[in-house]
């Protein structure tokens, strides 16, 4: 069965540093998210992605944001100067269609900012 | 208006039971209500899903109920077995101008034999 597989399962970054979160979607897929996930809290939109633009973001996704299809495969979420409230699970996910909405969640990245 | 409000947060159901989660929304722009269920260490996984043109959809042991009217979705889990054991996830999503999720809040289930 095709899945959505992220890399690495676990990051741990000092503050202020850049971090890629790495995530390769389903592959006829068209549509590509982010959500986090804070400790015990709910899943939360970050960003999606279509036709190699973010289509719609979140206000959490501010400018230390960035989202990024380098190739065919990948799909990236940079964190450029990470602070402590960004430690999170972050979960890539994507879709085959505006139409068809199930979205496929990768198993996500746990970030921990120290 | 782009809550989903999820209740309870925790749920303990012995095995054969009857597990009841209920989201209730306040967006009526809201078309399309997943379930998704999420194991420890794992990504949110869809379960079942309904759109408000049905009231009830049933899959096996799950099944959705949705009363537009009063702007409420529920899921129940019939004949509830340990592997059901997770957290439950209801969501809602305006699929003609945007395919964000919001998800409500989450219920951890727990089912003992």
């Amino acid at each position: 069965e095709p899945e959505v597989t992220q890399t690495p399962s676990h990051q741990v970054t000092q503050m202020g540093q850049e971090v890629i979160l790495r995530c390769v979607p389903i592959s006829n897929h068209l549509y590509f998210y982010w959500y986090r996930q804070i400790l015990g809290q709910k899943v939360e939109f970050l960003v999606s992605f279509y036709n190699n633009e973010i289509s719609e973001k979140s206000e959490i996704f501010d400018d230390q944001f960035s989202v990024e299809r380098p190739d065919g495969s990948n799909f990236t979420l940079k964190i450029r100067s990470t602070k402590l409230e960004d430690s999170a699970m972050y979960f890539c996910a994507s879709s085959e269609s505006a139409t068809n909405t199930e979205a496929f969640f990768g198993q996500g990245t746990r970030l921990t900012v120290v | 208006q782009q809550q989903v409000k999820q209740s309870p947060q925790s749920l303990i159901v012995q095995k054969g039971g009857i597990s009841i989660i209920n989201c209730a929304y306040e967006n009526t722009a809201f078309d399309y209500f997943p379930w998704y269920q999420q194991f420890p260490g794992k990504g949110p996984a869809l379960l079942i899903a309904i759109r408000p043109d049905v009231s009830e959809k049933k899959e096996g042991r799950f099944t959705i109920s949705f009363n537009k009217s009063a702007k409420q979705f529920s899921l129940h889990i019939m004949d509830s077995q340990p592997g059901d054991s997770a957290t439950y996830f209801c969501a809602a999503s305006i699929t003609y101008n945007t395919d964000k999720l919001i998800f409500g809040t989450g219920t951890r289930l727990q089912v003992f034999p």
